[in-house]
This record gives C-alpha cells, structure tokens and sequence, in this order.
C-alpha cells in the first residue's frame, strides 16, 4: 500500500539554524500540507501546496518557513532560522483529489528538537 | 469560522467497556468533511473515518462506530467492547468544501486521550 514518507525521523538543531524536513508524498497525489504539533497539544494546519504554489498557509507559517517541490517526489520544510518554539512534530499529508471527497493521507511525522 | 471542540481531554475505562468520544463543530459552510483521526503512543496519525455533510448515517466497522448529527453538529465516536490497544489519542477533524484547485486544510480538536486499562 502506498505511503507518505518522511525524513529524518528526528533532526536536533540549535537554535538559529536552518533545518530542512523532507517528506514524499503518495506518487499520484496532487495536494500536499504540512501540519504541526506540539508536544501535547492539538495538530495545526501549516501550509497548503498544489501546483507549484503554496495554496492556503496559516498564521503559523511566518516568513521563516518555506515550501518547495524541488523534484517530482519530495516535498521540503525549509525553517530559515529555528526558535525554541518551533519543537514539535512535523506531519506532512498528501491527497489525491479536490474539493469533493478526498482523504489526506499522512506521513510518521519528523520530530525537531530546537536546543 | 471552523472549529472543532472535543470537551474531554482523557477518559479511562477498564478493556471491555464502551466508551463514546465526543466531538462537536461549528462550520458556516452547507458541505463539509468531518474526520477521525487516531494516533497512538508511537506518533503517527492513523485516519478511521470520513463523513461528509450530505451523508448523516450512521457507520459501523467493527468494534467502531459513528453517530452524526447535524441538528447538534456533533460527529461521535463510540468503540464497543474496548481493547488495550485502543488506547490513543483521538482526534476530531474538519475540513471545508473549496473547489476550483484550493486545497482543504484540516481543522482538528484537542483530541481525546483514551487509556484502556486491562
């Protein structure tokens, strides 16, 4: 059965650094996101992708975080300049299809810890 | 605006029993997507189920079931007869119809912590 796939499983960084988390969707999906979550708390939309453009982004996603689909498989995270606040879980999701009903399939999440 | 409240934040039951997991929304739009979502203590997020606004009947699969409604917009989930490895926590979802190539971002609870206790 096809999966998400995301690398690495866990990234420890210092704070300041630039950190870059990959994910490859599911092969046939279009419609790409990243979530996050904090140790503990709820799973917070990031960011929306589809054809090579950021599609919908949250409060979240300040000018710190980029997006890009620099082939046709992964799909990058790129963090500029890491805070402590920015630990947490990364998930990044893949669906197939548009506005009507679809699933988002998700990946095992990246775990970045900011020292 | 969305939202997806999700009042009770742990629940303990002994395996065996029934137990049933609230999840209440508040939405503007006609067509919309509700979603449970489990995730174990390994981390991953484990998709259970998709109804959408169109469709109030009631499911089951399994030991698992859901109650829509939308007269009280609540999505619940019940699991009979529960397991040791039900134990999780469960998320409630959103997500919005936008159509014409926008994407659907989900729109999660605070989740549920379930312990089932042998």
């Amino acid at each position: 059965e096809p999966e998400v796939t995301q690398t690495p499983s866990h990234q420890v960084t210092q704070m300041g650094q630039e950190v870059i988390l990959r994910c490859v969707p599911i092969s046939n999906h279009l419609y790409f996101y990243w979530y996050r979550q904090i140790l503990g708390q709820k799973v917070e939309f990031l960011v929306s992708f589809y054809n090579n453009e950021i599609s919908e982004k949250s409060e979240i996603f300040d000018d710190q975080f980029s997006v890009e689909r620099p082939d046709g498989s992964n799909f990058t995270l790129k963090i500029r300049s890491t805070k402590l606040e920015d630990s947490a879980m990364y998930f990044c999701a893949s669906s197939e299809e548009e506005g009507g009903s679809y699933e988002q399939y998700f990946g095992p999440g990246t775990r970045l810890t900011v020292t | 605006a969305q939202k997806v409240t999700q009042a009770q934040t742990e629940i303990s039951v002994v395996e065996k029993e029934d137990v049933t997991l609230d999840c209440v929304y508040e939405t503007r739009d006609t067509t919309y997507y509700l979603f449970w979502y489990k995730q174990p203590p390994s981390g991953e997020l484990v998709f259970l189920i998709r109804r959408n606004s169109f469709d109030e009947q009631n499911e089951i699969s399994g030991r698992y079931s859901w109650n829509f409604q939308k007269s009280t917009s609540s999505f619940n989930f019940t699991i009979t007869a529960s397991q040791v490895v039900d134990s999780a926590v469960y998320f409630c979802a959103l997500s919005e119809a936008n159509y014409g190539g926008a994407t659907n971002k989900l729109i999660f609870g605070t989740g549920t912590l379930l312990a089932v206790q042998p």
